[in-house]
């Protein structure tokens, strides 16, 4: 099983909201990531784990606050963000630093529109 | 800062046709991911090439990696409407970050 699930598929958000973005993966991976892909453009990385801990945050700013329940289980938190913040936000795992850690699952991702 | 660079950015042809596209890199791989992503999904890894002059077969699609490993092509053979997609290279930049390059948007049209 290589697959990364993500919910919820589409969120359509305020600027005064909270939601959360959630993301799962039965793989055994020890490594999580959290990207954001505007429009015609690749991937960037917002957050890593690894083994449950945040190991990279590329200067993403508070309004994103994300978490790792267990091993399986990513969260991404959103308060009070920007209409520039819509974008594709797609999760990630990869085996960690004892395996394959260059090898990343994708999941199908959460399309954030913020209105 | 290492820069990938991918081409053509955009490429359309006919189905049944042969087409290449390239990843170069500035400076030397560790090693090198190819790929592939449809509208509103996910990127889908194809493959993973580390050594240098490697070369990887996917049904149709040939990977080849620079002697040197600065550089990297996909070979699609008898392209497909299936093959249609953004076909992104990526590089591991130590053990957990990945950095992609532009992308190739292909379009097969029927």
């Amino acid at each position: 099983d290589t697959e990364v699930t993500q919910t919820p598929k589409h969120l359509v958000m305020g600027m005064t909201n909270k939601k959360s973005l959630k993301c799962e993966q039965h793989m055994g991976h020890r490594a999580m990531y959290w990207y954001k892909q505007k429009a015609k453009k690749p991937p960037e990385l917002m957050f890593v784990y690894s083994y449950e801990k945040l190991s990279i945050n590329e200067s993403v700013p508070s309004r994103f606050s994300p978490e790792c329940p267990n091993s399986s289980l990513l969260n991404l938190h959103l308060h009070a963000l920007q209409p520039e913040d819509s974008a594709l936000y797609l999760c990630a795992s990869s085996q960690g630093v004892m395996g394959r850690p260059y090898e990343q699952y994708f999941g199908p991702g959460t399309r954030l529109t913020v209105t | 800062t290492q820069l990938l660079e991918q081409s053509p950015q955009f490429l359309s042809i006919q189905e049944g046709e042969n087409l290449t596209v390239y990843c170069n890199s500035s400076s030397v791989f560790s090693s090198l991911q190819w790929y592939r992503q449809e509208p509103g999904e996910g990127p889908v890894l194809l493959v993973t090439v580390v050594t240098g002059g490697e070369v990887k077969k996917l049904k149709r699609l040939t990977f080849q990696f620079g002697d040197a490993r600065k550089d990297s092509s996909l070979h699609i053979t008898a392209a497909q409407p299936g093959d249609t997609g953004l076909y992104l290279c990526a590089e591991s930049k130590g053990a957990q970050k990945l950095v992609f390059g532009q992308g190739t948007r292909l379009t097969i049209n029927p």
